[in-house]
């Protein structure tokens, strides 16, 4: 199965409200990336939050991870139309040496 | 140069067809991987490549074959495929050393078609 699970699975709202996105996962973590795609495009790396960490900010961007709930939340303030996109979560296991990802958050920004 | 770029974007090609995709990044990466992602799905690793040696390889079917001439070039050999392997096929690259400590720099993708 996969190791992170995104909620919810699609989301839409207004330009200018904030967007919040949750991933949750199964086994211990090194980290955990966000990643952004635009419609049939490759992806774009957002921010990586270490195991160690508890939250990172990048501009509109915030990340908290909650390594005891195995969870992660990525907000997006102030909401812009070029916003839309998918969100995909992606962990790296503990003594792998790979990202597996989420399913995804499919989010739309309505002008 | 942050980019990664990847040909051809878009290709058709019969079941007894052979063709290859192409990936190349030019930021002193050596890791580089190759992600399958159907519609609406996360994207699936296929392989990684580090400092040139294939270091993982996700049991893909033998029809997949990847190659790493260098540290800026990636190739996967395509042959024999299925209709099921029609997808984004996705390449990446990250700094070297483990794979998943680093963020991953994705090239836009190929779009196969498999007739």
């Amino acid at each position: 199965s996969q190791q992170g699970e995104e909620d919810p699975q699609a989301l839409s709202i207004q330009e200018g409200e904030n967007a919040t996105m949750n991933c949750s996962y199964k086994t211990s973590i090194n980290n955990l990336q966000w990643y952004r795609q635009n419609s049939g495009r490759g992806l774009v790396h957002l921010i990586l939050i270490r195991s160690n960490e508890r939250e990172k900010h990048s501009g509109r961007l915030r990340v908290t991870l909650d390594t005891s709930k195995k969870s992660s939340s990525l907000l997006i303030t102030a909401s812009r139309a070029a916003d839309t996109a998918s969100y995909f979560c992606a962990t790296n296991l503990m003594g792998a040496q790979k990202l597996v990802f989420g399913q995804g958050t499919r989010l739309t920004i309505n002008p | 140069d942050t980019e990664v770029t990847q040909t051809p974007k878009h290709l058709v090609m019969g079941m007894t067809n052979k063709k290859s995709l192409k990936c190349e990044q030019h930021m002193g990466h050596r890791a580089m991987y190759w992600y399958k992602q159907k519609a609406k799905k996360p994207p699936e690793l296929m392989f990684v490549y580090s400092y040139e040696k294939l270091s993982i390889n996700e049991s893909v079917p033998s029809r997949f074959s990847p190659e790493c001439p260098n540290s800026s070039l990636l190739n996967l050999h395509l042959h024999a495929l299925q209709p099921e392997d029609s997808a984004l096929y996705l390449c990446a690259s990250s700094q070297a050393g483990l794979a998943a400590y680093n963020e991953q720099f994705f090239g836009p993708g190929t779009r196969l078609t498999v007739l």
